[in-house]
């Protein structure tokens, strides 16, 4: 079956503005949760989105933010982009929440920040 | 609170050699579940395996092996044999469940691996 997909790849943004980041999950799956990857921070958890629902959130300002589609569909969304949101996002998908179910990860979206 | 430990920034070795990376946990919670994922270059963290706190039989798959000690805390991975397509970034993780918001990994900082052939 599909894996995880992440939409786009590979994203060049000029600070100031906004960018929007996409991730279908496995199908059947409800739970999709974002994480953050910088070589200064390591791997840091955003937010979990399970059946439309916002579940869970990470220590992340206010310009992160997220939405679940009807169809298990996840966006994220960082406004007002800052040299310091350059970074590889990544998006899990899990049946359940990611720990109690495995969780399978994407490619992930490279967002440079120029 | 919830840490992953990783010492090993980098490790090298030589084709065929075993190489153990470590892991050591934190958590108060008495369900949890430890995982292992392999990063490539190309950036997707593969799923390696899971492990739930009330499991500590360690597990083969393969030229893989896992050792869970809870009296350690520790859930350290073992590649016997090692090959070139080994070399990667691995990253410990920790998740444990919060009632009524779910579970979050915690990762370790990854030990990266290099196979010398």
């Amino acid at each position: 079956k599909a894996g995880v997909t992440q939409t786009p790849r590979y994203l060049i943004k000029t600070r100031g503005q906004q960018v929007t980041l996409s991730c279908s999950p496995i199908s059947g799956h409800r739970s999709v949760s974002w994480y953050q990857q910088t070589p200064g921070q390591g791997l840091q958890f955003l937010f979990e989105y399970f059946s439309e629902t916002q579940r869970n959130k990470g220590n992340f300002p206010g310009r992160f933010s997220g939405r679940q589609f009807s169809n298990s569909r996840s966006e994220m969304n960082v406004s007002t982009l800052e040299l310091g949101d350059s970074a590889l996002y990544l998006c899990a998908s899990s049946l359940d929440s990611p720990g109690a179910s495995e969780a399978f990860f994407g490619q992930g979206t490279r967002l440079t920040v120029v | 609170a919830q840490k992953v430990t990783q010492a090993q920034t980098e490790i090298s070795v030589v084709e065929k050699e075993d190489v153990t990376l470590d892991c050591v946990y934190e958590t108060r919670d008495t369900t949890y579940y430890l995982f292992w994922y392999k990063q490539p270059p190309s950036g997707e963290l593969v799923f390696l395996i899971r492990r739930n706190s009330f499991d500590e039989q360690n597990e083969i798959s393969g030229r893989y092996s896992w050792n869970f000690q809870k009296s350690t805390s520790s859930f350290n991975f073992t590649i016997t044999a090692s090959q070139v397509v080994d070399s990667a970034v691995y990253f410990c993780a920790l998740s444990a469940y919060i009632v009524g918001t779910g579970n979050q990994f915690y990762f370790g900082t990854g030990t990266s691996l290099t196979v010398i052939p």
